[in-house]
């Protein structure tokens, strides 16, 4: 089945500075790679997601870049705020449709 | 409203205890998924399934079971308990279409085992 790494577990940044959390995954036929944000307390909620046959996708300061052959994807957030603090997973979901995750990414942005 | 319910939010119960969490969605959605979620290890899906009647082991599905007799329910069975089945349980769900799709979360149910 899909294996997904996900690091760094913990990564905090200065206000203003940019994040990147990075991802690998196992099964070449993951097709959908979907980032979710876990404020304290709440549910994840989906932020951005690619699917295979699209490089980078960028949404506002949030962008998400995939490279197949290497089988890894990445999250950048620019110019983050305080409000983005908070757990970011990764996932990849394979056409079975299962999805897996990866172990999180606590982030903390200092004011 | 479109959304993912799961009952109860808070459970404390007693070791070998049986007891169910329930998971509903008004969305139509063909896969439906449970997770548990504990400190540093992100979540880790136990069941999921695909439509009614459909169901196939995750990660770590030891000590639990699921049923889908409806496609609107999902529910999580622990016949009997123990402790290290203390976590943060979610429920999600989604479409089945090429190209993926969205996953949408329950609120979770915190459940403790003495």
């Amino acid at each position: 089945g899909e294996n997904v790494e996900q690091h760094p577990s913990t990564l905090s940044v200065q206000e203003g500075d940019s994040a990147v959390i990075k991802c690998t995954y196992s099964d070449s036929a993951s097709n959908y790679f979907p980032w979710y944000k876990q404020e304290l307390g709440k549910r994840p909620q989906l932020i951005i997601d690619i699917r295979s046959n699209v490089g980078e996708k960028k949404d506002q300061r949030i962008a998400v870049t995939l490279n197949k052959t290497a089988k890894h994807f990445s999250l950048h957030i620019t110019e983050t705020q305080p409000e983005d603090s908070a757990v970011y997973f990764c996932a990849a979901r394979a056409n079975n449709n299962d999805m897996r995750f990866g172990a999180g990414t606590r982030l903390t942005v200092k004011p | 409203e479109a959304q993912v319910t799961q009952n109860p939010r808070y459970l404390i119960t007693v070791t070998g205890k049986k007891l169910t969490v329930t998971c509903s969605q008004n969305m139509n959605h063909e896969y439906m998924s449970w997770y548990r979620q504990d400190p540093g290890l992100g979540l880790r899906q136990i069941y999921y399934s695909m439509n009614v009647e459909v169901t196939d082991k995750g990660d770590v599905p030891e000590g639990y079971k699921v049923s889908r007799k409806e496609k609107r329910n999902f529910p999580l069975i622990l016949e009997s308990p123990s402790p290290n089945q203390t976590s943060l349980y979610f429920c999600a769900s989604s479409f089945v279409q090429d190209g993926g799709n969205e996953q949408f979360f329950g609120p979770g149910t915190r459940l403790t085992v003495l």
